[in-house]
């Protein structure tokens, strides 16, 4: 059982270059996102996805898009790569209560993609 | 929107001492509300949890908090820290119907041997 997989673990962009982070989980979760991690800044979200197809928004998404073709893929592309996009991204899964669908807000975290653009 | 404040972005302790770091949430609706860790070199992990009933939860390796509603608050404690703990550690809220984390700015915590 690997968990939540993310690649690549370190990327050198060029300014305008593009590029995906790939992200699986093998956990049957319904539940994954992104989030972006600057020094002092915490973990602001990118994107995240409440299932197969759903995808949306969160507090930071300009200059990302995301797909979520797959229960397991929920991959992060770069489109036009700019200096302010350097970071540790994190990709995340979560699951439903059992029961009621609510999500647990209990978040398993991949181990980071460090992205730098110069 | 919710929103979550960390006071203190660093702390340094040596072992032994008691820890506390304050965290305080802003939302109008009823919350859950959890501590992750990251340390040194590893992914975020969930340290604890809080969705309902007792406003003091226990986590893992001696972790506390206590969910205090009047003054939006959930603070961390550890009554004595060891040098393993040096870590940083991320306050989180969520609506309850909700499906997005919102994450505190982190604190740093360096424990002294």
């Amino acid at each position: 059982n690997a968990g939540v997989t993310q690649t690549p673990k370190f990327r050198i962009l060029k300014i305008g270059q593009s590029m995906t982070l790939q992200c699986t989980q093998d956990m049957n979760h319904n539940y994954m996102y992104w989030y972006r991690q600057d020094p002092g800044m915490g973990l602001k979200l990118i994107y995240y996805s409440v299932g197969a197809g759903i995808t949306d928004k969160g507090e930071v998404p300009n200059g990302y898009n995301v797909s979520r073709s797959t229960t397991e893929d929920f991959p992060l592309r770069l489109e036009l790569a700019a200096p302010s996009q350097t970071s540790v991204y994190f990709c995340a899964s979560s699951a439903p209560l059992s029961r009621r669908g609510v999500n647990t807000g209990e978040l398993f975290f991949g181990e980071g993609s460090r992205l730098t653009v110069l | 929107a919710q929103s979550v404040s960390q006071h203190n972005h660093h702390v340094i302790l040596s072992e032994a001492a008691s820890l506390e770091l304050g965290c305080n949430y802003s939302y109008g609706g009823t919350v859950n509300l959890f501590w992750y860790v990251q340390y040194p070199g590893q992914h975020l992990q969930l340290l604890l949890k809080y969705f309902s009933g007792d406003p003091l939860v226990k986590g893992i390796k001696g972790f506390e908090a206590e969910f205090i509603k009047s003054k939006f608050s959930f603070n961390l404690r550890k009554p004595s820290v060891q040098w393993s703990d040096t870590a940083e550690y991320f306050c989180a809220v969520k609506s309850t119907a909700g499906n997005k984390l919102t994450f505190g700015g982190g604190t740093r915590v360096l424990v002294k041997p």
